[in-house]
């Protein structure tokens, strides 16, 4: 059974770069998208992009010029990096796999991530 | 791209039948049979309930069932259950040069 956990810090002040990191286990990175997706306390589901083995990256275009998400298949491992956070990036980051006819199949338990000075 | 519209609440007896409207535009889900439904229960992770429409993952049961017609997709509960409240979203993936994914606001389903 495929697993995965998201890692990386509770608490970022704002104007840092947020870097998260999803482990993948149970199973090969090698196949397959690979997904950030996230909410905010008490809001809906936002997708943030999606990465594919090769390193081929998509991203929400309200997102996207703040967005930057790689992937390491020695590790197996991807990444999520999100600069310029402020208060409204507070949220539970999610990572997950994605098929290709867009449906997330394998999440993570999710990270609260905090903006806060 | 603006988030799918959905209803936020849905409320039904155990054993009834309610469902779920999420509506989009013809430049996804009308132009995709890309749609996807997650449940979501409190401080849980999502789980996907219905994908490409209408197919059910591996051991979801067949209460849950997916349609679609013109720029609105629907997700029907029947024999409603104490543990189907929870919060439902729907999903449409948008292929193209820039592919993308859109949510719906989410609904909350209550058992009365």
């Amino acid at each position: 059974q495929l697993h995965l956990q998201e890692s990386g810090p509770g608490m970022v002040k704002p104007s840092e770069t947020l870097p998260l990191t999803c482990t993948v286990s149970g199973g090969s990175i090698r196949s397959y998208y690979w997904t950030w997706i996230r909410q905010s306390p008490g809001k809906g589901l936002e997708w943030i992009g999606y990465v594919s083995t090769s390193g081929s990256t998509n991203y929400n275009p309200s997102l996207e010029s703040r967005v930057l998400i790689s992937i390491d298949t020695s590790k197996n491992q991807f990444s999520l990096k999100l600069n310029s956070m402020t208060a409204a990036d507070t949220a539970v980051y999610f990572c997950a796999r994605f098929i290709g006819s867009g449906l997330a199949d394998f999440w993570g338990q999710g990270t609260l991530v905090t903006v806060s000075s | 791209q603006s988030a799918l519209t959905q209803p936020a609440s849905v409320s039904g007896s155990p054993g009834q039948s309610i469902t779920i409207s999420c509506t989009g535009t013809n430049s996804d889900i009308g132009a995709y049979n890309y749609v996807s439904w997650y449940q979501q229960h409190p401080d849980k992770a999502p789980k996907v309930i219905i994908y490409d429409v209408s197919n059910r993952p591996s051991g979801v049961s067949n209460r849950f069932s997916g349609s679609k017609s013109g720029n609105t997709a629907s997700l029907t509960i029947s024999g409603l259950q104490t543990e189907d409240e929870a919060h439902y979203y729907c999903s449409a993936y948008v292929r193209g040069s820039s592919p993308y994914v859109l949510f719906g606001g989410g609904t909350k389903v209550t058992v009365l």
